[in-house]
């Protein structure tokens, strides 16, 4: 069945770094588009960044652009999604989920949170 | 970009339906047919219910349709039940290759 777990969360200080891993299985990973979505404590839905098959074409929202990288590694069935330049308003849990236009299957998340 | 404009909340009791709406404009919802529909219970994944405006996911009950009409796509639930209590949340394609979520509805079961 398919499986999408996520780890890498924690708490870090504003300003810092974080990589975020999205380990896939159980469908064959390099097929398909992922992405990552966040909700904010008690927010709704935020969608953060996809990117393609191969990992040439990658889209971000614009509160993230140029901070976050989305990154895969189709040997390994692993998507990832680095941080940097964390503010207090990136906190929350993140979402791995596979497809680009809708998404039927989703990780548990992995709970960030900003803080000095 | 704003997100797509949903009602905060809706209500209904057992039996009768209610219908959810999400506008965007020409640049998401009026552009493409990838408008989706997500079902969220308090501390849980949110599920899909809809794709592609209106076709229903495998084990999604047909208690869920939902259609779009110029900007606007709606979720209707027939028959509601306890258990469709659940916040939800429409999304769209973009015309800048993004994503774009609702800001979520909370559906009261009454």
């Amino acid at each position: 069945q398919v499986q999408l777990v996520e780890s890498g969360g924690g708490l870090v200080e504003p300003g810092g770094s974080l990589r975020l891993s999205c380990a896939a299985s159980g469908f064959t990973f390099r097929d398909y588009y992922m992405t990552w979505i966040r909700q904010a404590p008690g927010k709704g839905l935020e969608w953060v960044s996809y990117i393609s098959t191969s990992g040439t074409t990658m889209y971000y929202s614009d509160s993230v652009r140029g901070r976050f990288t989305i990154s895969r590694d189709n040997a390994k069935n692993s998507l990832y999604l680095q941080m940097n330049s964390l503010r207090a308003e990136d906190a929350g849990v993140y979402f791995c989920a596979r497809g680009k236009y809708s998404h039927t299957f989703w990780g548990q998340g992995t709970l960030v949170t900003v803080s000095s | 970009q704003s997100a797509l404009t949903q009602p905060a909340s809706v209500s209904g009791s057992p039996g009768q339906s209610i219908t959810i709406s999400c506008t965007g404009t020409s640049t998401d919802v009026g552009a493409y047919d990838y408008v989706s529909w997500y079902q969220q219970h308090p501390d849980k994944a949110p599920r899909l219910m809809i794709y592609d405006v209106f076709k229903r996911p495998s084990g999604v009950p047909d208690r869920f349709s939902a259609s779009k009409s110029g900007y606007t796509a709606s979720l209707t639930i027939s028959g509601l039940q306890a258990e469709d209590e659940a916040d939800y949340y429409c999304s769209s394609y973009t015309s800048s290759s993004t994503r774009i979520f609702g800001g979520g509805t909370k559906l009261t079961v009454l």
